[in-house]
């Protein structure tokens, strides 16, 4: 079986300073990781995955994230993060075998303050 | 990029009656397809996963004679809800992908469908 945890319900930051967003997973074989983020009454956006190779995946909007297998983590980075960056986030893992089914974290809410 | 899109973004159906999603793939084939539930601040739930040309799998607990799934095109996947009650409102997030089950293809996923039943 696969899973995954958000550890935070909730991260908050002040506009500039580093945001990360942690999550680690527990899966079968190799782990593909998937960040995606939602807005209010929005569908998923992706944002980056990590399939193989270089540990850390660069993706969309600034954001970054690295891949830990020793540690099972996928922790998502950005180093300055926005006001407009205030969006829930979900880790989502899905093992080689398993159908192409994501299993999603419980989310984080990011809150970037002014 | 792959766009997906959902139609209507939001339903208001009364109880008893069924109510049908779609969801498309605007720009690509859409050789899988899933659908997924989500409650108010919380994660999502897949409830069925369909290929192409063949019956839905659902997942444990999802009721597939309640929610039908039908994948009739490379472009279009419905999801029917059937004698719908106030507890299936929700939102409702469809996702499409190039590839079959194996395939590392990107997941796209719709905006959403808005579900209350009163």
């Amino acid at each position: 079986a696969q899973s995954v945890a958000q550890p935070e319900d909730q991260v908050n930051v002040a506009e500039g300073n580093p945001l990360t967003v942690k999550c680690t997973y527990s899966v079968s074989g190799n782990p593909y990781l998937f960040w995606y983020v939602q807005y209010p009454n929005r569908g998923l956006q992706f944002l980056l995955k990590y399939i193989t190779g270089d540990n850390l995946v660069k993706g969309s909007y600034g954001f970054e994230a690295e891949f830990n297998k020793s540690q099972t983590s996928f922790h998502l980075k950005k180093p300055s993060a926005l006001v407009s960056d205030s969006a829930l986030y979900f880790c989502a893992v899905r093992a080689t075998d398993s159908w192409g089914k994501l299993q999603f974290g419980a989310g984080t809410q990011v809150v970037v303050t002014p | 990029g792959a766009v997906v899109s959902q139609h209507p973004s939001w339903v208001i159906c009364k109880s008893g009656t069924s109510v049908k999603i779609e969801c498309r793939s605007l720009d690509f084939q859409a050789t899988t397809m899933f659908w997924y539930r989500q409650f108010p601040k919380q994660s999502l739930m897949l409830m069925a996963t369909s290929n192409e040309g063949s019956k839905a799998t659902y997942e444990q607990g999802v009721e597939k004679d309640k929610f039908l799934i039908n994948h009739a095109s490379l472009t279009l996947s419905t999801l029917t809800v059937t004698s719908a009650h106030p507890e299936d409102s929700s939102f409702y997030i469809c996702s499409a992908r190039e590839g079959g089950t194996t395939s590392l293809y990107e997941q796209y996923f719709g905006p959403g469908t808005r579900l209350t039943v009163t």
